[in-house]
């Protein structure tokens, strides 16, 4: 079954604008990682926050973590239209040694 | 931009043929990993390997094998190719099973 979920499927918004991305999982995790993925890409790492932490922040990003709800955000602040691409959250199960498992994904478009 | 390479990076190819898929990584990363992915939809894991001569089936079940005679080699094959294959394959690396993983372009199979 899937470990993280997340909401919404799609968001749409204007340059400039703040977008906030939710991912829900259900096992204990050790971390929890972002994506970023343009059309037709391959995946590139954004940021990783440990179950030992709150939130972090990358430039325009800013990543926290509830374990106690099991679910993280990611906000992009003052986005772009090269923001535009598909976000993923990625867990491990809290096993040493298992793959990562990624959610679904949220779309983003930013429009000028 | 990760060193992580995948060709082709298109194909097309009739049903009945064999495919091999190729993915190399100049990190020395141990960890490698496939995913298969269709469009808009999440990645699912299908074979990874945390080491040369290991290699395991991942979580989607799929008719592909894979190699891993050397570190920075891991090529997927399609013994004989089937519409149903028609996807996006994604190679992945990382140091740690449960830290970054890094991406390479993908291939984007489709099969007639």
């Amino acid at each position: 079954s899937q470990q993280g979920e997340e909401d919404p499927q799609a968001l749409s918004i204007q340059e400039g604008e703040n977008a906030t991305m939710n991912c829900s999982y259900k096992t204990s995790i050790n971390n929890l990682q972002w994506y970023r993925q343009n059309s037709g890409r391959g995946l590139v790492h954004l940021i990783l926050i440990r179950s030992n932490e709150r939130e972090k922040h990358s430039g325009r990003l800013r990543v926290t973590l509830d374990t106690s709800k099991k679910s993280s955000s990611l906000l992009i602040t003052a986005s772009r239209a090269a923001d535009t691409a598909s976000y993923f959250c990625a867990t491990d199960a809290g096993q040493a040694g298992t793959a990562l498992i990624f959610g679904k994904g949220t779309t983003l478009s930013v429009s000028s | 931009e990760a060193d992580i390479y995948q060709t082709p990076r298109y194909l097309v190819i009739g049903t009945g043929k064999k495919i091999t898929l190729e993915c190399s990584q100049t990190m020395g990363h141990d960890k490698m990993y496939w995913y298969q992915q269709d469009p808009g939809m999440e990645l699912h894991l299908i074979h990874y390997s945390y080491g040369v001569n290991s290699t395991e089936k991942g979580d989607l079940s799929s008719e592909s094998t894979v190699s891993r005679i050397r570190t920075e080699h891991f090529p997927l094959t399609l013994e004989s190719a089937r519409p149903s294959h028609t996807s996006q394959y994604l190679c992945a690396s990382s140091g740690n099973p449960q830290e970054t993983q890094y991406f390479g372009p993908g291939t984007r199979l489709l099969v007639l």
